[in-house]
């Protein structure tokens, strides 16, 4: 069971070119997200979707897009990438009916030169 | 406004007992999470409050208050693998997560 996969683990851009990171889970899962992970100021909720076709602003999702067009996946795309973008990204899904409880993929370490 | 608070960094002994403690004021409170993360890793599901009182599992057990905005992570028989971070998190609508900024705790011989 792969779980929450998210792609690439590791990527540099510079400053204005525009990339996607992907994430996948196989877990059925309705409800899927993406945090940012900073020094000093823990995961923070980027965007959020709680199924295919529905997705709603977390608490900051100025310079990231999404979409969701099927239940397993959850793009994450920045259009123009600024060094303020420089982060780990977190994508997590959830279902669980009795806790609500989230799974994490392993990360996507970005950095905006 | 939301906010969490959490100790930056922590230290204790193998062997031991750690309280981790963790206040928060937040906006549609459904329920209190406790993530545990490794450098360089995921955070993973350690525990889940809704209701007050306290939750155990193995050697975690996490309480929470509702009407004072507190919750408590405890650790029994600490080991040097529990050296991490732990977050606290409240949940506030549909399944979003608010986090604290997280405990860093070292374990020493």
């Amino acid at each position: 069971n792969a779980g929450v996969t998210q792609t690439p683990k590791f990527q540099v851009l510079k400053t204005g070119q525009s990339m996607t990171l992907q994430c996948a889970q196989d877990m059925n899962h309705e409800y899927m997200s993406w945090y940012r992970q900073d020094p000093g100021m823990g995961l923070r909720l980027i965007h959020y979707s709680v199924g295919a076709g529905i997705t709603d602003q977390g608490e900051v999702p100025n310079g990231y897009n999404v979409s969701r067009s099927t239940t397993e996946d959850f793009p994450l795309r920045l259009l123009s990438a600024a060094p303020s973008q420089t982060s780990v990204y977190f994508c997590a899904s959830g279902g669980s009916r009795s806790t609500g409880e989230l799974f994490f993929g392993e990360g996507s370490r970005l950095t905006v030169l | 406004g939301q906010n969490i608070d959490q100790p930056t960094e922590m230290t204790a002994t193998e062997g031991a007992i750690v309280q981790i403690n963790c206040t928060y004021q937040t906006s549609g409170f459904n329920g209190l999470f406790w993530y545990q993360q490794h450098a360089g890793e995921a955070p993973t599901f350690l525990s889940y409050n809704v209701l007050d009182g306290l939750e155990e599992k193995g050697r975690f057990s996490s309480f929470l208050s509702r009407s004072k905005g507190y919750s408590y992570l405890l650790l029994k028989e600490l080991q040097m693998k529990d050296s991490a971070s732990y977050l606290c998190a409240a949940q506030t609508g549909a399944n979003n997560l608010f986090f604290g900024t997280g405990t860093r705790l070292t374990v020493i011989p």
